[in-house]
């Protein structure tokens, strides 16, 4: 159980063009997901929380209108890179929590590696 | 604010032989501490997580982990190492928001 996949797991764009990476909690209903970015040989940093229905809560220096989040469903978070550059190229990995289980275990995607030409 | 401290970027060592990763957390409350493993180019795997209780925490794939309030430490142990064990190896803590530390590459000797 508590199974996160991602879509697509790798993508290639080119730079200036939008890319969407979809998250769906597969078999549980996810109250809050979140989305990190990893950068080779990095750990992982926070992005943003979103919790369904309501907007993304940004981390500090996370730009809001670049990377797009939309939870709009208990099951489906997506973020969308608009605009992408090359600096954009990252690991992002998605996680999902389901708070009614009464842990805060987050568990996680497999990630989706973007790279932009 | 928390933040997740792991002292040792890289550790080699040989299959069969012990294993200690050092994590050390800072946090305003009582901590909720995971230890999560990811192979090259894959997600993160939990394996192991504590939230009260008993301070021993046994995980899956023979792995352990000690919670010491005294020393703000989290360290993550296996007796003996299997080649497969070879990855990357995070500490994270944190509830509402998680803060994963640097994280170690174990490196397995045959």
């Amino acid at each position: 159980g508590a199974v996160v996949s991602q879509h697509p797991s790798w993508v290639i764009c080119k730079s200036g063009t939008s890319v969407k990476i979809e998250c769906r909690s597969l078999d549980f209903q996810a109250t809050t997901m979140f989305w990190y970015r990893q950068f080779p040989k990095q750990s992982l940093m926070l992005m943003a929380t979103s919790n369904e229905g309501s907007k993304a809560t940004y981390e500090q220096g996370v730009e809001k209108d670049k990377f797009l989040i939309n939870h709009a469903s208990l099951t489906l978070s997506t973020l969308t890179v608009t605009s992408a550059h090359p600096e954009d190229s990252s690991f992002y990995i998605c996680s999902a929590r389901w708070l009614a289980s009464g842990s805060y275990e987050q568990y996680f995607g497999p990630g989706t590696r973007l790279t932009v030409t | 604010a928390q933040s997740v401290t792991q002292p040792d970027i890289h550790i080699t060592v040989s299959e069969g032989a012990s294993l200690e990763l050092r994590c050390n957390y800072s946090y305003g409350a009582t901590p909720y501490l995971f230890w999560y493993v990811q192979s090259p180019g894959q997600g993160l795997q939990l394996l192991l997580k504590y939230f009260s209780g008993d301070t021993l925490v046994q995980g899956i794939k023979g792995f352990e982990a000690e919670f010491k309030r005294s020393q703000s430490s989290f360290n993550l142990r296996k007796p003996s190492v299997h080649w497969s064990d070879a990855a990357e190896y995070f500490c994270a803590v944190g509830s509402n928001d998680m803060r994963f530390g640097a994280g170690t590459r174990l490196t397995v000797k045959p």
